[in-house]
């Protein structure tokens, strides 16, 4: 069955650092993996996404994520947080069904807190 | 455009008593996927409704019913509730199986 992990819980950056979440997934066909974040009261925004192609992938607000195939990994990176980032972030893949955007199986989540 | 709207944004139940939480879809959006998200978990996948049918369950009893209108909006029905059915409720709303549009959710809290 397909499963998300993200392995850190919280997360505590400076501000102006560099960010790294982890993702690894379980899947067993080519996955499409998807990066959300949620931030207190507001519904969950799309950061990117990857389906196919360049396993760079750029998304909006300066984050990207790498595919790498070979770790089952999606990680995302920021090179340098603002004090706006901090939200709780969902990696997700799309299960079978529907083709490019199925439905999304999410992992737990890992909680973003910015340190001024 | 107003995006996603969910209805209400928080509610208060008694175990055992129904609850009916309603979505509407961004503007053009046929496709409405209901998700639970628990407190400290992620999202986890009820059903999805196309056409006015469902076209898709996760792992959820049947206690769990929804239902879709002619203009796309949907309901999410959940009846003897019990404590464990405390969570976020999101809707999401897509064109076909399109980027998929949350909305703010509804709070359901149990007692």
């Amino acid at each position: 069955a397909q499963s998300v992990t993200q392995p850190d819980i919280h997360i505590t950056v400076s501000e102006g650092a560099s960010l790294e979440l982890r993702c690894n997934y379980s899947y067993g066909a080519t996955p499409y993996l998807f990066w959300y974040v949620q931030s207190p009261g507001q519904g969950l925004q799309l950061l990117l996404k990857y389906f196919s192609g360049d396993t760079l992938v750029q998304g909006i607000k300066g984050f990207e994520a790498e595919f790498k195939r070979s770790q089952s990994s999606f990680n995302l990176r920021k090179p340098s947080v603002h004090w706006s980032d901090a939200a709780e972030y969902f990696c997700a893949v799309s299960d079978s069904y529907g083709g490019s955007q199925g439905n999304l199986i999410f992992g737990k989540g890992t909680k973003l807190s910015v340190k001024p | 455009d107003a995006g996603v709207t969910q209805s209400p944004t928080h509610l208060i139940k008694t175990r055992g008593q129904q609850v009916t939480l309603r979505c509407s879809p961004k503007s053009g959006h046929d496709t409405v996927s209901w998700y639970q998200q628990a407190l400290g978990q992620g999202p986890q996948f009820i059903f999805q409704y196309y056409e006015e049918e469902e076209r898709q369950r996760g792992n959820f009893p049947d206690r769990f019913s929804g239902h879709q209108f002619p203009n796309y909006s949907s309901e999410l029905n959940v009846n003897a509730l019990l404590l464990g059915d405390s969570a976020l409720y999101l809707c999401a709303s897509s064109q076909g199986q399109g980027k998929k549009y949350f909305g703010p959710g509804t709070r359901l809290t149990v007692t």
